[in-house]
């Protein structure tokens, strides 16, 4: 079954504790994006990657890093985790980073930091 | 302004009526529209794109995109109750830029 999967679901972690959210897809894709959704705010855009060893920043990229060692893999890493990144967290893939950027998304982080 | 702009609703129509999503976006450059559902609790999944002036019709689903006017709309026509969920309008604005939703209802 084609999907982009994510881990964990859900996680509770406290301030400073280094934790990655895997995202992987099978579908072959080029492209790969994270977003974080907060209430009001919609979905914003982390980083995304074009291809492998490929990424840049999207909107809101402070305090996250990414990396793209597969082009099946691409994890969202939080350093030092604080408070206001609390939130929903969905991984995204499309077939290419051109402009008919049709994004499949994952199930989902939903994120607590105490 | 902000880049896409959603009305916010909720938007309530009754069962088997048109339910009209709207979406303005401010870079007049844009060439890529998306409109993708979100259930309560749920990720978002794409229904339609649509990159030139005009109407896309998918089944039940017709996307208008009006470049002169910055504004692109999803109409549904004969609306059902699985219909209800919220509305999300994304625009290619160099990153992907989402709208803040419009959340739907529909009443049996």
């Amino acid at each position: 079954e084609a999907q982009v999967t994510q881990n964990p679901r859900y996680l509770i972690t406290v301030t400073g504790k280094k934790l990655t959210v895997t995202c992987s897809q099978n579908m072959n894709h080029e492209y790969m994006s994270w977003y974080r959704q907060d209430p009001g705010l919609g979905l914003r855009q982390i980083y995304y990657s074009m291809n492998v060893e490929v990424t840049d920043k999207g909107d809101v990229p402070e305090g996250y890093k990414v990396s793209r060692k597969e082009k099946r893999n691409f994890p969202l890493i939080l350093e030092s985790p604080s408070p206001n990144q609390t939130s929903l967290y969905f991984c995204a893939s499309s077939p290419t980073g051109g402009w008919s950027r049709e994004q499949y998304f994952g199930p989902g982080t939903r994120l607590t930091v105490t | 302004q902000k880049e896409v702009e959603q009305n916010s609703g909720p938007l309530s129509v009754p069962e088997g009526a048109i339910a009209s999503l709207n979406c303005t976006y401010s870079d007049r450059g844009s060439q890529s529209f998306f409109w993708y559902r979100q259930y309560s609790g749920k990720s978002p999944e794409l229904i339609m794109s649509i990159y030139s002036n005009g109407d896309k019709e998918d089944g039940r689903f017709t996307a208008q995109l009006n470049k002169a006017s910055q504004y692109v709309s999803l109409l549904i026509r004969d609306s059902q109750p699985s219909d209800s969920a919220t509305y999300l309008c994304a625009v290619l604005i160099g990153n992907m830029r989402f709208g803040a939703g419009t959340r739907l209802t529909v009443k049996p």
